[in-house]
């Protein structure tokens, strides 16, 4: 009964290739988000979704692409893999509009570049 | 200045210490507040939600000062179990802005 998945768990791959991630919450909330958490442990939001609708993009590089094919999956498109994003990568999802209530996060997604 | 500030720490108390984390925040128009937990190679995981009047549950206490912009998690009677990076959480006045501080980090020893 996970309330928010993530596939893969752990994701290695060569620089320049292009790979996703994809998440699913059953809980049910409107809102989703992608995190990535670096090597220094600091986590930034990159993405949020509200009702399939985009609505925090965290200057984040054009090479991540979104998509919400309906509002209990948020994935993650990743073109030209670069070293700099290895990472682990979180989704999220909260009640109601982005941002207002508590986040309940995925196991993460722990990405390697080489 | 960063929009949510945390001292990183390392915290490293004896069991049964009690001891206090503070996070200051930038944007006065900040509306929710929480403590989050991650523990070693997990995901972040609620805590407690801050308010105003200050709230406890068991061992924890946090506490929201709105004048000076921070807030507060005291863990009294630390446990080895409480070992984990804690992680203040400030919603903003605009919508889908939520920020999470760098994450101060306890070790509790025996």
């Amino acid at each position: 009964d996970t309330a928010v998945s993530q596939t893969p768990k752990y994701l290695v791959t060569q620089m320049g290739n292009d790979k996703s991630i994809k998440c699913e919450q059953n809980l049910g909330h409107d809102t989703m988000y992608w995190y990535k958490q670096d090597s220094k442990k600091f986590l930034k939001i990159m993405f949020s979704y509200n009702n399939k609708e985009l609505i925090i993009n965290e200057t984040v590089p054009n090479r991540f692409s979104p998509k919400s094919p309906d509002k209990a999956h948020l994935n993650l498109h990743i073109n030209s893999l670069e070293l700099g994003d290895s990472a682990v990568y979180f989704c999220a999802s909260s009640e109601g509009l982005a941002g207002r209530g508590t986040q309940y996060f995925g196991p993460g997604t722990r990405l390697t570049v080489l | 200045r960063k929009e949510v500030e945390q001292d990183p720490g390392p915290f490293n108390v004896p069991e049964g210490a009690t001891v206090a984390f503070n996070c200051t925040y930038s944007n006065s128009a900040s509306q929710s507040f929480f403590w989050y937990r991650q523990d070693c190679r997990k995901e972040p995981k609620l805590l407690m939600s801050v308010y105003s009047s200050g709230n406890e549950d068991g061992r924890f206490t946090a506490q929201l000062n709105r004048a000076s912009q921070y807030i507060s998690l005291l863990i009294r009677d630390s446990k080895l179990s409480d070992s984990a990076t804690y992680l203040c959480v400030v919603n903003g006045a605009n919508a889908g802005k939520s920020t999470f501080g760098d994450g101060t980090t306890l070790t509790v020893k025996p």
